[in-house]
């Protein structure tokens, strides 16, 4: 069964700590994604990844950073955690352009920033 | 850029009537269409997608859609809701030479008894 792992289900963090939130996936996958999920307002792009070390901005980069040093392995920080900050973070993963590019999801992170 | 917009946030059936949850895109090319569903506490999961083939799609749990040019919609439905399909509802597009996908907001359908 394909998987994609998302490291911690549950976290809390304080104002201006640095939160790092780890997802691997398991299908060989050229593309990485990862979004953020607010009630009212969908799933919104952070980052996204097309190769290691290669990685793109969505719509709403600003307080983040990403980083793929491995195939398998897509990881999001945030540099200095704040309120805003709290929300649901999805990891997705997907084959690459010129196929149907289905994502297929983790389970997501709740992040509580306090 | 592409987009969806989801009409209505909140839908509310009763268990056997009609699902009809709306969706309509926007796209410069050729669009490829999804519907995701996310049950409480869980990521997406894909219902069924639309890339170019044929335009009436069928996908899991009784549900299909259909693929509108001329209305520029995507619309699922399903004849007959059942309790185990309350959840939450993304319609998403994205392009054949796209890596990236845009959601709509989210339609919770709700099932009454």
């Amino acid at each position: 069964d394909v998987k994609v792992t998302q490291s911690s289900r549950y976290l809390v963090k304080r104002t201006g700590e640095k939160v790092f939130l780890e997802c691997v996936q398991d299908m060989d996958h050229e593309n990485m994604f990862w979004y953020r999920q607010d009630p009212g307002l969908g799933l919104r792009l952070i980052y996204f990844s097309y190769d290691v070390k290669m990685k793109e901005k969505g719509d709403i980069p600003e307080g983040y950073s990403v980083s793929r040093e491995k195939k398998e392995r897509f990881s999001l920080i945030l540099e200095s955690a704040s309120t805003n900050q709290t929300s649901m973070y999805l990891c997705a993963s997907s084959l690459p352009s010129g196929t149907y590019g289905e994502l297929f999801f983790g389970e997501g992170s709740r992040l509580t920033v306090l | 850029a592409q987009s969806v917009t989801q009409l209505g946030s909140h839908v509310s059936v009763s268990e056997g009537a009609l699902v009809l949850l709306r969706c309509n895109y926007s796209s410069s090319v050729p669009p490829y269409l999804f519907w995701y569903v996310q049950y409480p506490n869980q990521g997406l999961q894909l219902l069924l997608k639309y890339t170019s083939a044929a335009t009436l799609v069928k996908g899991i749990n009784g549900f299909e859609a259909e693929f509108k040019k001329s209305e520029t919609s995507f619309h699922l439905t399903k004849p007959s809701a059942h309790m185990s399909d309350a959840a939450e509802y993304f319609c998403a597009v994205s392009h054949y030479n796209n890596n990236d996908m845009r959601f709509g907001a989210g339609t919770r359908l709700t099932v009454k008894p």
